[in-house]
């Protein structure tokens, strides 16, 4: 099955600075990427996805790039705010069987003020 | 929150009993999947569905059931809990659109 390897596994930024986290995968037939932001107690929440066939996606100010090649796609987030505070998940998946996502082991972030 | 509801949010049982959890979901999506949640290992997938009756295994899927008689319920069974299955479980649907997945509220289980 699938791999998802996810690091770094706690990040601390200060208000302002940008974050990256970056996740690695194993099987080269996976062709979606979804980021998933946990708040402590709360659900997952998709925040941004990327596909295959794309190289990178911006909305506001999150980003995902993805290097098919080297197997890894990362998440950016820009100008951090206290309420990016959260725990931040990758996932791969390929729809067959069953669309069945592979999460990484999550990321704590703490953006200081 | 795309229509899922969990119950019951919480549950402190004992081990060795039987314990049904429910999805409920109202988007009339044909998957639908639980996960656990564990520190340190992330959401790992138990059982999901692609239809009624229609299941098949996860990558932890050892001392749990599920079925699905309609396809806005999913439920997922623990035959005799055991310690180890004290977790938070999340149920999630999949957009067929997009293959996005979206998350139920979850359960907390605590077994004693």
């Amino acid at each position: 099955g699938e791999n998802v390897e996810q690091h770094p596994s706690t990040l601390s930024v200060q208000e302002g600075d940008s974050a990256v986290i970056k996740c690695t995968y194993s099987d080269s037939a996976s062709n979606y990427f979804p980021w998933y932001k946990q708040e402590l107690g709360k659900r997952p929440q998709l925040i941004i996805d990327i596909r295959s066939n794309v190289g990178e996606k911006k909305d506001q100010r999150i980003a995902v790039t993805l290097n098919k090649t080297a197997k890894h796609f990362s998440l950016h987030i820009t100008e951090t705010q206290p309420e990016d505070s959260a725990v931040y998940f990758c996932a791969a998946s390929k729809r067959n069987p069953g669309n069945q996502f592979y999460f990484g082991t999550g990321t704590s972030l703490t953006v200081i003020p | 929150d795309a229509g899922i509801t969990q119950s019951p949010r919480h549950k402190v049982t004992e081990t060795g009993t039987p314990v049904t959890l429910r999805c409920h979901q109202t988007e009339n999506h044909r998957y639908m999947y639980w996960y656990r949640q564990d520190p340190g290992h992330g959401l790992r997938l138990i059982h999901y569905s692609y239809g009624v009756k229609d299941t098949d295994k996860g990558e932890v899927s050892d001392g749990y059931s599920v079925s699905r008689s309609k396809t806005e319920d999913f439920l997922l069974t623990l035959e005799s809990a055991t310690s180890s299955q004290t977790s938070v479980y999340f149920c999630a649907i999949s957009d067929p659109r997009t293959d996005a997945q979206y998350f139920g509220p979850g359960t907390r289980l605590t077994v004693l």
